[in-house]
């Protein structure tokens, strides 16, 4: 069964300490990974897509990576403007029958960053 | 450019009245999705439409639950009759053709408390 486990549940960070989120994920053959943060009362805003291991993307502090079964949101020097909670999501691959995977998320972790 | 639109944002309601939420998708999105947000399942997805046809209703809770999308720019999710338990937030999503390929975007949901 297709799963996802995000590390840790919660995190608080004093602004400016760099930290790493853990995505962990069980999946059949991965099509996709994405990246998204949730502000309190807002839907979720994507990030990032990474497709296969050793791929990286970068936006702003925040840089994700994929290994084979894990990626990871590093956040560099983060500011208060970073606390979210971030989600991480796969998608299996499309088998011989053609059709459309869903999206599988993680339970997510909250972040905080104090000044 | 405008995203995804939700309407109502917020709805309060008795227990076994009928409501009604609905959507408005990006502009040139080919997928459509509702999800439920909850503190102990996360997101979940109830539906999703590809050309504006109903594709999987599997994640669809009880025959309460039913969703349309009559057009391309609108959609609706309703319960009837509602029940305290299907409080939570509903998110809706959309997405371009080459889904397993192309992000989600996300709208800001409707908190829905059934009293």
């Amino acid at each position: 069964e297709d799963q996802v486990t995000q590390s840790p549940e919660a995190l608080r960070l004093q602004e400016g300490e760099s930290s790493s989120l853990n995505c962990s994920y069980t999946v059949s053959g991965l099509r996709g990974l994405f990246w998204y943060r949730q502000d309190p009362g807002k839907g979720p805003e994507f990030l990032f897509t990474l497709y296969s291991a050793g791929e990286e993307k970068e936006k702003e502090r925040l840089k994700a990576t994929l290994t084979k079964k894990e990626s990871f949101l590093h956040i560099t020097a983060p500011k208060p403007e970073d606390s979210a909670t971030y989600l991480c999501a796969v998608q299996a691959v499309v088998g011989i029958s053609g059709g459309y995977n869903k999206l599988i998320f993680g339970a997510g972790t909250r972040l905080a960053v104090h000044p | 450019d405008a995203g995804v639109i939700q309407s109502p944002r917020h709805e309060v309601t008795e227990m076994g009245q009928e409501v009604t939420l609905r959507c408005k998708p990006i502009s040139g999105h080919d997928y459509l999705f509702w999800y439920r947000q909850t503190m102990m399942r996360g997101l979940e997805l109830l539906i999703y439409f590809n050309n504006n046809v109903p594709i999987d209703d599997s994640g669809m809770p009880e025959d309460r639950f039913s969703a349309k999308m009559p057009n391309a720019s609108f959609s609706t999710l309703k319960i009837q009759p509602s029940e305290p338990r299907d409080s939570a937030v509903y998110f809706c999503a959309s997405s371009l053709e080459g889904g397993d390929t192309q992000p989600q975007h996300f709208g800001d949901g409707t908190r829905l408390s059934i009293l």
